[in-house]
């Protein structure tokens, strides 16, 4: 199993230019998270999705949209990207939200640079 | 709400012991602790439930006081693996629909 992988792992892009990254796992889980840490703080969630075909935002949605057609696919899109998106970003994953087995497994991150 | 962590950064030897703290202004269901090592991505250590259910491992282990909304994470005989920035991630119901990490308390082990 990969688990959960991102891609691209490097972006560099321009102000105003825009771009999606995609997220996937083999875990068959129902929740999905996108998450920017900023250098020297933590994780910031950005939106989630809670099964196939539903999303919702998180604590910093501004500027970011997503998708979830499939249930194994989370996609992250910046429509018009801002020097204040420069970040990584990682995706997780969990089986439920639900206490019970609700463990996070993340992805290796996208480190974006938006000049 | 962000819960807060302390200390911020702490520095051992290795063997010696080190406790971190993470705690909440909200009536807590769970708490999480993630360790991510530099320029990697998180890792999950343990989750402890409201009600005192536990899962850990190894020589690092956690309590849970639901009542001052408090959590600490123990790390026993630290060894060099054990550095990293740790973080704690709360809930405040079982809907999973509302998890908030901490900033984080980086802990460096020195031979």
């Amino acid at each position: 199993n990969a688990g959960v992988t991102q891609t691209p792992k490097f972006r560099v892009l321009k102000t105003g230019q825009s771009m999606t990254l995609l997220c996937a796992q083999d875990m068959n889980h129902e929740y999905m998270y996108w998450y920017r840490q900023d250098p020297g703080m933590g994780l910031r969630l950005i939106h989630y999705s809670v099964g196939e075909g539903t999303t919702a935002k998180g604590e910093v949605p501004d500027g970011y949209n997503v998708s979830r057609l499939k249930k194994q696919n989370f996609l992250l899109g910046l429509e018009s990207a801002a020097p204040s998106q420069t970040s990584v970003y990682f995706c997780a994953s969990s089986y439920s939200g639900g206490s019970n087995s609700n463990e996070q497994f993340f992805g290796p991150g996208t480190r974006l640079t938006v000049l | 709400q962000q819960p807060v962590q302390s200390p911020q950064a702490v520095i051992l030897r290795e063997g010696e012991d080190a406790v971190i703290n993470c705690s909440s202004s909200k009536a807590l269901y769970s708490v999480h602790w993630y360790r991510q090592k530099h320029g990697e991505a998180p890792v999950f250590l343990m989750i402890l439930l409201k009600g005192g259910e536990q899962k850990g491992h190894d020589k690092i282990s956690a309590s849970f006081n639901e009542k001052k909304q408090q959590s600490s994470l123990y790390l026993t005989a630290s060894q060099l693996s054990y550095s990293g920035t740790y973080f704690c991630g709360t809930e405040t119901s079982n809907y999973g629909q509302n998890f908030v990490f901490g900033p984080g308390t980086r802990l460096s082990v020195l031979p």
